[in-house]
């Protein structure tokens, strides 16, 4: 089946610093994949997407990368901020088209 | 304002009592899906639409039921509510098929379900 790792539960960060969130998939080979930030409570809201052919993609302060070598895309929030702190998921379509799988997602905590 | 809004957002409920969480879409979107989202399991699947009348079994899509008569609205049916579907329940659209390039999934902000 297909399947989405985010490594860690949870990464704590002082104010400033930059955030890199892991993803890894196994067993697919998806044409992009996505990140959505979830706040406490609420619903995930989309933030980036980067397809297999593009390396890198930026938006702002962030910067997500794509190595379908690895199978893995990392996730940059550079010069972070306590508002920056949620949940971070990954995620990729089914093949079928038909759902988005999503990681257990990474919890960023940023303290000032 | 595009949105997908979803009600109630808290619901106390008990076991057996049938109940209908309502999922509604302001985007003209085709692609509407059902997630329950539980602690140490994350977002899984229960059911989707890829257009009006056409519905499908997700991940988790036991003791759940579904519809969707229109476009817009694609409510959640819980016949008989057990306390394991106690969980933080999201409805989600999309243009065309789940999330595509050009159309990432819009979430409603949740409804809570604790069924005791």
């Amino acid at each position: 089946s297909q399947k989405i790792e985010q490594n860690s539960e949870a990464l704590n960060i002082q104010e400033g610093k930059t955030a890199t969130l892991t993803c890894n998939y196994t067993n697919y080979s998806p044409a992009y994949l996505q990140w959505y930030r979830q706040d406490p409570g609420r619903g995930p809201v989309f933030l980036l997407l980067i397809r297999e052919n593009e390396k890198e993609k930026r938006k702002e302060r962030l910067k997500v990368t794509f190595d379908t070598t690895l199978k893995q895309s990392l996730f940059h929030i550079t010069a972070s901020q306590p508002a920056d702190s949620a949940t971070y998921l990954c995620a990729h379509r089914n093949q079928a088209g038909t759902a988005l799988i999503f990681g257990k997602g990474t919890t960023l905590s940023v303290s000032s | 304002e595009a949105q997908v809004t979803q009600n109630p957002r808290y619901l106390i409920t008990v076991t057996g009592k049938k109940l209908t969480v309502t999922c509604s879409q302001n985007m003209n979107h085709e692609y509407m899906s059902w997630y329950r989202q539980d602690p140490g399991l994350g977002l899984r699947q229960i059911y989707y639409s890829m257009n009006v009348e056409v519905t499908d079994k997700g991940d988790v899509p036991e003791g759940y039921k579904v519809s969707r008569k229109e476009k817009r609205n694609f409510p959640l049916i819980l016949e008989s509510p057990s306390p394991n579907q106690t969980s933080l329940y999201f409805c989600a659209s999309s243009f065309g098929q789940a999330s595509s390039y050009n159309s990432p999934l819009h979430f409603g902000n949740g409804t809570r379900l604790t069924v005791t």
